[in-house]
């Protein structure tokens, strides 16, 4: 069956370090991947699209890799600050037309 | 620029009742989406339309959820009757377009209907 697992459901770091996030997938041939950002009472937000055959895409403070021989993505937050924390959501994108499969997110933390 | 606008925000009822939420797109944009999103859990798509025709409903529980977009503008996702299980945020999108060969739209979120069924 189909999965989208982003390891651990909390992650909580210190201001100033860089908060990494995993998204794993199996059974899914992705044509890319998407990082939203998802705050309480709130919808998520886009934040990052990797395409399948891209390696490394970068945002400011943000990076996101996809590896897709191991079926993974890795979400970073360098410099991390109180504001980020919310929880952020992997999202992929199959060959088929539309469809958006998310996992069930993970919450960050980012005390001071 | 306008968001995605929703309505109600918060809606309680009792099961076997019926409701309906309203979603308003981002001007321009030709896709809608419904999602339903239970608590601790990633959205999960109902029902995607490209202007007022259905792209993909095969998540949708027919029998009981419908979903109209008449004029390819607004829409209309009803619960009729609703189940406890149906208690969660139900969330609305929106994209550009998604024609064969755009592959990359980026879909903008309204702030969700926040659904409980007693």
């Amino acid at each position: 069956s189909q999965k989208i697992e982003q390891n651990s459901e909390a992650l909580n770091i210190q201001e100033g370090k860089t908060a990494t996030l995993t998204c794993n997938y199996t059974n899914y041939s992705p044509a890319y991947l998407q990082w939203y950002r998802q705050d309480p009472g709130r919808g998520p937000v886009f934040l990052l699209l990797i395409r399948e055959n891209e390696k490394e895409k970068r945002k400011e403070r943000l990076k996101v890799t996809f590896d897709t021989t191991l079926k993974q993505s890795l979400f970073h937050i360098t410099a991390s600050q109180p504001a980020d924390s919310a929880t952020y959501l992997c999202a992929i994108r199959g060959s088929t037309l539309g469809r958006l499969y998310f996992g069930r997110g993970t919450q960050l933390t980012v005390w001071p | 620029e306008a968001g995605v606008a929703q309505s109600p925000r918060y809606k309680i009822i009792e099961k076997r009742q019926s409701v309906a939420f309203w979603c308003n797109p981002i001007s321009g944009h030709a896709t809608l989406y419904w999602y339903q999103q239970i608590l601790g859990q990633g959205p999960k798509l109902l029902i995607q339309f490209q202007n007022n025709g259905v792209v993909d409903d095969s998540q949708l529980p027919k029998d009981r959820f419908s979903a109209e977009r008449l004029k390819g503008v607004d829409s209309t996702l009803k619960i009729q009757p609703a189940k406890l299980e149906d208690s969660a945020v139900y969330l609305c999108a929106s994209s550009l377009s998604l024609l064969a060969g755009v592959r990359t739209d980026t879909q903008y979120f309204g702030p969700g209907t926040r659904l409980t069924v007693l």
